[in-house]
């Protein structure tokens, strides 16, 4: 069956290292997203791709980057963590015909202390 | 800017109906869609309204007004497993990005 993983699952780092986490898809969807979500927030977009080699800055890109290289693979890099990017982090996929809907990875729940 | 609004909290008892309102207020608009959440896992797909009316799937409905920037998820037969976050997101044009409410977090009591 096909799916979208992500890893880890649970990180924990120190302020101002750099950070990458993955995010694979085996529904061969060219669309890919990355959304953190907190508390009293909806999921906020950080950084979209609708195909290889094409990435695109969402409302909260400022510390993030991602690479596309590959139609399975979206993966997040923080630069420089802060504390403020302790969140959860979800990557999520989604085809172009029909309704489009978007299919979430299980989730990385990132530290920063 | 871009808004969607939901309640934060509902408390519901097992076995009612409960209608989880949306409302939204953006610049363009090409569909809604409702995702359920339970605690620690990740957003699932629900429901899409593209046109005014209702679509009924299973214990699950969704109502969508376009006129009135307006829409709601209706859960019948509620179980205990219904309790969740739902989540309300927007489709404002065809670049498949989804602007998202902060979610209503579902309480189901015996």
């Amino acid at each position: 069956d096909a799916e979208i993983t992500q890893s880890p699952r649970h990180k924990i780092t120190e302020t101002g290292r750099q950070v990458t986490l993955a995010c694979h898809q085996t529904w061969n969807h060219n669309n890919m997203f990355w959304y953190r979500q907190d508390l009293g927030h909806g999921l906020r977009l950080i950084h979209y791709s609708y195909g290889v080699q094409d990435t695109n800055k969402g409302e909260v890109s400022d510390g993030y980057s991602v690479s596309r290289s590959n139609t399975e693979d979206l993966p997040l890099t923080l630069e420089s963590a802060a504390s403020s990017q302790t969140s959860v982090y979800f990557c999520a996929s989604s085809g172009l015909a029909g309704v489009n809907e978007q299919f979430f990875g299980p989730g990385t729940r990132l530290t920063v202390l | 800017g871009q808004n969607i609004d939901q309640p934060t909290e509902m408390t519901a008892t097992e076995g009612a109906i409960v209608q989880i309102n949306c409302t939204y207020q953006t610049s363009g608009f090409n569909g809604l869609f409702w995702y359920q959440q339970h605690a620690g896992e990740a957003p699932t797909f629900l429901s899409y309204n593209v046109l005014d009316g209702l679509e009924e799937k299973g214990r699950f409905s969704s109502f969508l007004s376009r006129s009135k920037g307006y829409s709601y998820l209706l859960l019948k037969e509620l179980q205990m497993k219904d309790s969740a976050s739902y989540l309300c997101a927007v489709n404002m044009d065809s670049n498949y990005q989804l602007i998202w409410g902060a979610g209503t977090k579902l309480i189901i009591k015996p």
